[in-house]
């Protein structure tokens, strides 16, 4: 079974507009850190924002966000004003306490329009 | 003063070659990883290091072998490439922690691989 799950392999939106990445986990671990990553068309991966499962309060880091539903197992991002610039590849990541390694979604490519 | 380096950025060979991905961080971090994108884009962890120690060995073919001179280094071997080694190779590190989930990986910029 998939842990991370994004169920979105494209979206168009449009400049300004508030955009919502999906992404759900599974896991049995009541300790685990989810991740979302930024992979622009020059390839490289960029970290945006980290939400622990022990957080209460969603994370937040400039016009990122995370709205993190514990018991809905979803970590969705949100991105506040899209500009051009945040066309790209974006990841969900979850790092389980038990763990050593990072497991990714397959990706969610985000296009947006002038 | 990059973070995470990566070289050669680009790599292109041709089968049955053996070639070398060089790693550095001078961030102070403990673990070093390498992983492998595949043409879909697919993000899949291959090794990782602590100190100097394996951690983590996916399934990976014993053509690639990882190599850490030191914390700061993790170079990755491949021999006898094969066309279904090209992809792109990340390297990432992370700093240990109290807590391991909150360990956030930095990537390097990549080494695309190409083999003929």
């Amino acid at each position: 079974a998939q842990k991370i799950t994004q169920t979105q392999p494209g979206m168009f939106v449009q400049e300004k507009e508030a955009v919502t990445l999906d992404c759900t986990y599974d896991t049995s671990d009541q300790s685990y850190g989810l991740f979302w990553y930024k992979q622009p068309s020059s390839g490289e991966m960029i970290f945006l924002i980290y939400q622990g499962s022990y957080d209460e309060q969603n994370a937040t880091e400039g016009r990122y966000s995370l709205n993190f539903q514990k018991a809905r197992k979803s970590a969705n991002l949100v991105i506040s004003a899209s500009q051009l610039g945040d066309s790209a590849m974006y990841f969900c990541a979850m790092r389980e306490g038990r763990d050593d390694k990072i497991i990714f979604g397959k990706g969610t490519r985000l296009h947006i329009l002038p | 003063d990059t973070a995470v380096s990566q070289t050669p950025k680009y790599l292109v060979t041709q089968m049955g070659n053996d070639k070398s991905i060089k790693c550095e961080q001078n961030l102070g971090h403990d673990t070093m990883y390498w992983y492998k994108q595949d043409s879909k884009k697919f993000l899949k962890i291959m090794f990782s290091y602590n100190n100097k120690e394996l951690i983590i060995n996916e399934t990976v073919p014993n053509r690639f072998s990882p190599k850490s001179p030191d914390k700061a280094h993790l170079n990755l071997h491949i021999n006898s490439l094969e066309l279904g080694d090209s992809a792109v190779y990340f390297c990432a590190s992370s700093q240990v922690g109290i807590r391991r989930e909150q360990e956030t990986q930095y990537f390097g910029p990549g080494t695309r691989l190409l083999v003929l």
